[in-house]
């Protein structure tokens, strides 16, 4: 069974830094690419940042890039992102999504989601 | 940035009734490269359909997906009680990967 569960969301200053996990079990981590998903309360979804299997390709929206790193240990089968000069605007649930799979080829549609990481941004 | 506009906000029905969800993009999806999610209050969201007409695994078949293009249409042919969620269609073909805003379904 695959199983996705984020770790590390807290209440941050303006400014601030944080890091959030999510362990993943039930597939093999190592070969496959992971994203990270934002939620806001009440609003849409919101693609945040992206990681190819081995860790060397990311990909980031323009709204966090300078700003977010996404990072994963495949020995520990977990996805990191480490979210620096957070906003009062980065407040959401961080969700970390698995990416599905289709003729062969990875693709970025999300077959598994983590339950979600509160991260709030408030002085 | 592919937009994807949603259709209608909220659509209030009864269950066994049909109901008819529609996406449409600012330009072409490639290869048609367009997804569904369900959200219910309180949860992640969960895949329904991927390549525009893909059921995901263990999804049942009064769910499906067509369209192509620019219009994407999410079918539920008789809506269950565990149906009434929010759906949103996300696009994989282009990036940055965008989100529709959502479309409510509830109880009429």
């Amino acid at each position: 069974e695959v199983q996705l569960v984020e770790s590390g969301g807290d209440l941050v200053q303006p400014g601030g830094s944080l890091r959030i996990s999510c362990a993943a079990s039930g597939f093999t981590f190592s070969s496959n690419p992971m994203s990270w998903v934002r939620q806001a309360p009440g609003k849409g979804l919101e693609w945040v940042s992206e990681i190819s299997g081995p860790g060397k390709d990311t990909n980031y929206a323009d709204s966090v890039r300078g700003r977010f790193t996404i990072s994963r240990d495949n020995s520990k089968n977990t996805l990191y992102l480490q979210m620096d000069s957070l906003r009062v605007e980065d407040t959401a649930v961080y969700y970390c999504a698995k990416w599905g799979r289709d003729y062969g080829a990875w693709r970025t549609y999300f077959d598994y989601w983590g339950q979600g990481a509160l991260v709030t941004v408030s002085s | 940035e592919i937009v994807l506009t949603q259709s209608p906000g909220t659509l209030s029905l009864s269950p066994g009734e049909r109901a008819t969800l529609s996406c449409r993009a600012s330009q072409s999806i490639s290869n048609n490269f367009l997804a569904w999610y369900q959200q219910k209050p309180g949860q992640a969201p969960s895949l329904i359909i991927y390549g525009a007409s893909s059921r995901a695994t263990g999804i049942p078949d009064r769910f499906s997906g067509s369209g192509s293009g620019t219009e994407f249409t999410l079918t539920i042919s008789r809506l269950e009680p565990e149906d009434f969620a929010v759906y949103y269609c996300q696009q994989y073909g282009g990036s940055p990967k965008t989100f529709g805003r959502g479309t409510k379904v509830e109880i009429k």
